[in-house]
C-alpha cells in the first residue's frame, strides 16, 4: 500500500535561516510523482514543487527545493532563507501512475512556525 | 482564471439535515476528488471521479455521496450529517493520466455539524 510519512508535527525556524521538512514515502511502483503543498492559516492549498520518480535532478522553485533520495524513499522539502510568510502547514503528497491515475496520497503534515 | 470553486465556504448545520457542497472547475479536467482534512490526520480522500458518470470510493466514503453528471461539477452530498463529519473539506481537480500534473484545490468548506 502507498503511504506518505511526515514525522515532524511541528517545527520552528528562525527568520532567514534554512529549514528542511521531512517526507518519506512507501510504494512498490516505479512511476510516481511527489508533491509539496503549503496551507497557510487562511486554509487554501498552494502547490509548491513537484518531483518525478525518473527525474535525475532535484526539483527547485525559487526558495524551495526538493531533496530527492530515491533509494531512501525520501523527498524532503528545503526552504532557504525562511520568511515570516512561510509559517504554514506543509503537506507532502504522492501520485502513482496507473490505477486511478490521479489519486494524491497525503501525509499528515508539518506545521512550520518562522520566528522573527 | 483557472480555478476550482467550492460553496459554501462555511456551514453550520444540525444532525440529520441533508446538505450539498458544490464544486465546480473551469479547466476541463477529467479528474476530480473530495478530501476531508482533520487535525493530525492530514487530507483523506472521500470520493473521486475519473470522468463524467465515473465515480469511486476513496479512503473514507462512509456517510457521503457524490455525482458527476457534468464534467465541470462534482457535488458532495451528506444525506444525514453527523457530528463526526465536522471537518474541513476540499474539492480538487487535475488532468487525468499525467503523473506530473498538479491538483488544483478549491478554497475549502468548513463544515460544523451540531
Amino acid at each position: 500500500a502507498q503511504k506518505i510519512t511526515q514525522t515532524q508535527p511541528g517545527m520552528f525556524v528562525q527568520e532567514k535561516e534554512a529549514v528542511t521538512l521531512d517526507c518519506t514515502y512507501d510504494t512498490s511502483d516505479q512511476s510516481y510523482g511527489l508533491f509539496w503543498y503549503k496551507q497557510p492559516s487562511s486554509g487554501e492549498m498552494i502547490f509548491l514543487i513537484y518531483q518525478g520518480s525518473y527525474d535525475e535532478q532535484n526539483a527547485t522553485e525559487g526558495r524551495y527545493s526538493l531533496n530527492f533520495q530515491k533509494a531512501r524513499k525520501s523527498a524532503n522539502l528545503v526552504i532557504s532563507a525562511s520568511q515570516l510568510g512561510d509559517s504554514a502547514m506543509y503537506f507532502c503528497a504522492m501520485r502513482i501512475y496507473g490505477g486511478s491515475q490521479g489519486n494524491l496520497i497525503f501525509g499528515k503534515g508539518t506545521k512550520l512556525s518562522v520566528k522573527p | 482564471e483557472a480555478q476550482v470553486t467550492q460553496n459554501p465556504r462555511y456551514l453550520i448545520t444540525v444532525t440529520g439535515k441533508k446538505l450539498t457542497v458544490t464544486c465546480s472547475q473551469n479547466m476541463n479536467h477529467e479528474y476530480m476528488s473530495w478530501y476531508r482534512q482533520d487535525p493530525g490526520l492530514g487530507l483523506r480522500q472521500i470520493y473521486y471521479s475519473m470522468n463524467v458518470e465515473v465515480t469511486d470510493k476513496g479512503d473514507v466514503p462512509e456517510g457521503y455521496k457524490v455525482s458527476r453528471k457534468e464534467k465541470r461539477n462534482f457535488p458532495l452530498i451528506l444525506e444525514s450529517p453527523s457530528p463526526n463529519q465536522t471537518s474541513l473539506y476540499f474539492c480538487a481537480s487535475s488532468l487525468r493520466g499525467r503523473l506530473n500534473t498538479e491538483a488544483f484545490f478549491g478554497q475549502g468548506t468548513r463544515l460544523t455539524v451540531v
